[in-house]
């Protein structure tokens, strides 16, 4: 299967920890972005490269976030000292070009 | 501010009959629309886009029209099939000049096929 994968698909921590999530995109995409969904909303945008450069960051990435994409393949997310505000399904996507971006199933985070 | 808003949260449909999902949006600079279909616990499936220079596009059972003079798309399927029971996300994109064309996502409705 060559479709975006996303690491790990669940993921319950208690309040304070660090958490990183990763995403394999499809390997000829250089577009990759970040989306968050909570209960009831549709994503919403968090960040997005191209290639190995992260060009554009949400409002909603506070300082506690970090993401990167080293080398322009696989990417990470980091969570540092998470809040329960945090939990929420954390989407990956990649896209070859605007017209559509293909998504990743997710990583469920749950915040004790 | 929801720049993109699907006010229908659910709709019921018989299956063979039409579905129509609507959407409407507020940002002018939005240029291009897409649908994504989503199961419980799987990320966004992509369905059908259109661009602003158009005002049509269908692909098999799916139709999508927009309307630029009312900020308007809606997603026609038809005939319907219980399979198509999913939530219905509506996004749109512009290009704001950050080369990111992140998309937009409305709230979404959630269809269901009655068989």
């Amino acid at each position: 299967d060559t479709g975006v994968s996303q690491d790990p698909r669940h993921k319950i921590t208690k309040r304070g920890q660090n958490v990183t999530f990763r995403c394999d995109p499809i390997s000829e995409h250089n577009r990759l972005y970040w989306y968050r969904q909570t209960l009831g909303q549709g994503p919403e945008f968090l960040t997005y490269f191209q290639n190995e450069a992260q060009l554009e960051k949400s409002r909603l990435l506070s300082d506690r976030f970090s993401a990167e994409r080293p080398k322009g393949s696989f990417s990470t997310l980091e969570i540092q000292r998470t809040e329960q505000g945090d939990s929420a399904m954390y989407l990956c996507a990649s896209s070859p070009r605007r017209t559509k971006a293909f998504f990743g199933q997710g990583t469920r985070l749950t915040v004790v | 501010d929801q720049q993109v808003k699907q006010n229908s949260p659910s709709l019921s449909v018989q299956e063979g009959r039409i579905s129509i999902l609507n959407c409407d949006y507020t940002n002018s600079m939005f240029d291009y629309f897409l649908w994504y279909k989503k199961y419980p616990a799987e990320g966004p499936t992509f369905l059908i886009s259109i661009s602003s220079i158009k005002d049509k596009n269908e692909d098999g059972r799916f139709t999508v029209f927009l309307n630029k003079s009312a900020k308007h798309l809606s997603l026609h399927i038809v005939p319907s099939q219980p399979g198509d029971s999913a939530v219905y996300f509506c996004a749109a994109s512009e290009d704001s000049g950050a080369g990111s064309y992140q998309l937009t996502f409305g709230k979404g409705t959630k269809l269901s096929v009655i068989p």
